[in-house]
């Protein structure tokens, strides 16, 4: 299976900050990643698909990066409903794997 | 909009057979992978596996031996049976569909399963 790493584990940050948020695949999975964002008690929420791509209703706010093995997350000025868990998804090869997920916290 | 919602037991004793039913409304079942994912209490997703609307299906080879999926296109609605279940299965799990490009763009709210006697 590919490993997905996601770093830091955790983040504080205030409103207004910029947020990026890692995630290293364990071998090259070209394009295929997504980002989804988490809130407590709530199912994930699909932000980002083929590594850039925003997801239809997303605020532009947020944008993803990267192919290969090394990807990014940018929140380009948090929000107070953007504190959140964030995972990230390799859907290269089979089966498919999350991140360990990366908590954003208020400051 | 398409919705899905998870339905079943939320307590399973050991050993037993985990049964979870989601129902997708607003929409169609068919020309989707419909897919099955987990997530035990504050820990990391894990993808279960999926089927297609024809009845194909693949499994996370960490529990294949365990896992069925099923689909009833005439009910919209598409199952997973997990057996043998231990406390680690303790889980909320999720239904998802999966578009084409692999990934999980529409979720259930998700329903919590404990095992325990």
């Amino acid at each position: 299976d590919i490993q997905m790493t996601q770093s830091p584990s955790s983040v504080s940050a205030s409103v207004g900050d910029r947020v990026t948020i890692t995630c290293r695949a364990s071998q090259g999975i070209s394009s295929w990643l997504a980002w989804y964002q988490q809130k407590p008690g709530k199912a994930p929420k699909l932000l980002i698909y083929y590594a850039s791509s925003l997801q239809s209703g997303v605020p532009s706010r947020f944008s993803g990066s990267g192919s290969g093995t090394d990807f990014t997350l940018t929140i380009s000025s948090l929000q107070p409903e953007d504190f959140a868990t964030y995972y990230c998804q390799q859907a290269n090869s089979f089966p498919p794997t999350f991140g360990g997920g990366t908590k954003v916290e208020i400051k | 909009q398409v919705q899905l919602q998870e339905s079943g037991p939320g307590l399973v004793k050991p050993s037993e057979t985990l049964s979870l039913t989601c129902t997708v409304s607003g929409g169609s079942i068919s020309s989707y992978y419909w897919s099955w994912i987990r997530q035990p209490p504050g820990k990391g997703l894990e993808w279960i596996g999926y089927i297609y609307s024809n009845g194909n299906s693949n499994y996370n080879p960490a529990l294949k031996s365990r896992v069925t999926i099923s689909i009833d296109t005439s009910k919209n609605q598409f199952s997973l049976n997990l057996s043998s279940v231990t406390a680690a299965d303790t889980a909320v799990y999720y239904c998802a569909r999966r578009p084409s490009g692999g990934f999980f763009d529409i979720w259930g709210q998700g329903t919590m399963v404990t095992v325990s006697s």
